[in-house]
């Protein structure tokens, strides 16, 4: 087990384009969340999955920004229309169980994007 | 809402003192509790956590935290730091009663730096 994958590791795109990054958590964890991190902040929540449900989303997620998990494995998160104001660190997390309770979540390197 | 708060941005420490970063949470009920370390341009790493029981936890790299309920506070200590202890900490809570919803809210975090 190679721990929680992310691809790409950095984008950098016009404003106005969409742009998609990938997480591959885990092998047979339950739940993955997306977090995104700007300059000098802690990791802000974004979402997350249990298995292939979309069981919250934070009010940072506008509606430009989507997220699925299709078959309780990897995950992709979508913006589209990109503005400056997405350039973060968008991390991804997984853990073990069901429950939040009682079980950490391991992160992934993180993909950083700058919008230009 | 839960939060937290670490209270230092920056400390530089001589390599060998001891550290102690702060850690204060707002929370009505009992919290599960982290430290994580992040080096630049990296994702996180888990350096110990608090669920129930022993209030003196340790983790990875030599590190332990206290939790105290009186005082809200979960600190992070290091008797003898080491260089290759200069990152960013950050500490976090589960959100949701009883961990149930188990996404983390993170402070702001506090930048290590090791002076030789």
């Amino acid at each position: 087990d190679t721990g929680v994958s992310q691809d790409p590791r950095h984008k950098i795109t016009k404003r106005g384009q969409n742009v998609t990054f990938r997480c591959d958590p885990i092998s047979e964890h339950n739940r993955l969340y997306w977090y995104r991190q700007t300059l000098g902040q802690g990791p802000e929540f974004l979402t997350y999955f249990q298995n292939e449900a979309q069981l919250e989303k934070s009010r940072l997620l506008s509606d430009r920004f989507s997220a699925e998990r299709p078959k309780g494995s990897f995950s992709t998160l979508e913006i589209q229309r990109t503005e400056q104001g997405d350039s973060a660190m968008y991390l991804c997390a997984s853990s073990p169980r069901a429950s939040g309770k009682n079980t950490e979540a391991f992160f992934g390197q993180g993909t950083r994007l700058t919008v230009v | 809402a839960q939060s937290v708060t670490q209270p230092d941005i920056h400390i530089t420490v001589s390599e060998g003192a001891s550290l102690e970063l702060r850690c204060n949470y707002s929370y009505g009920a009992t919290p599960y509790l982290f430290w994580y370390v992040q080096s630049p341009g990296q994702g996180l790493q888990l350096l110990l956590k608090y669920f129930s029981g022993d209030t003196l936890v340790q983790g990875i790299k030599g590190f332990e935290a206290e939790f105290k309920r009186s005082q809200s506070s979960f600190n992070l200590r290091k008797p003898s730091v080491h260089w290759s202890d200069a990152a960013e900490y950050f500490c976090a809570v589960v959100q949701g009663y009883g961990g149930s919803q188990g996404n983390l809210i993170f402070g702001k975090g506090t930048k290590l730096s090791v002076k030789p």
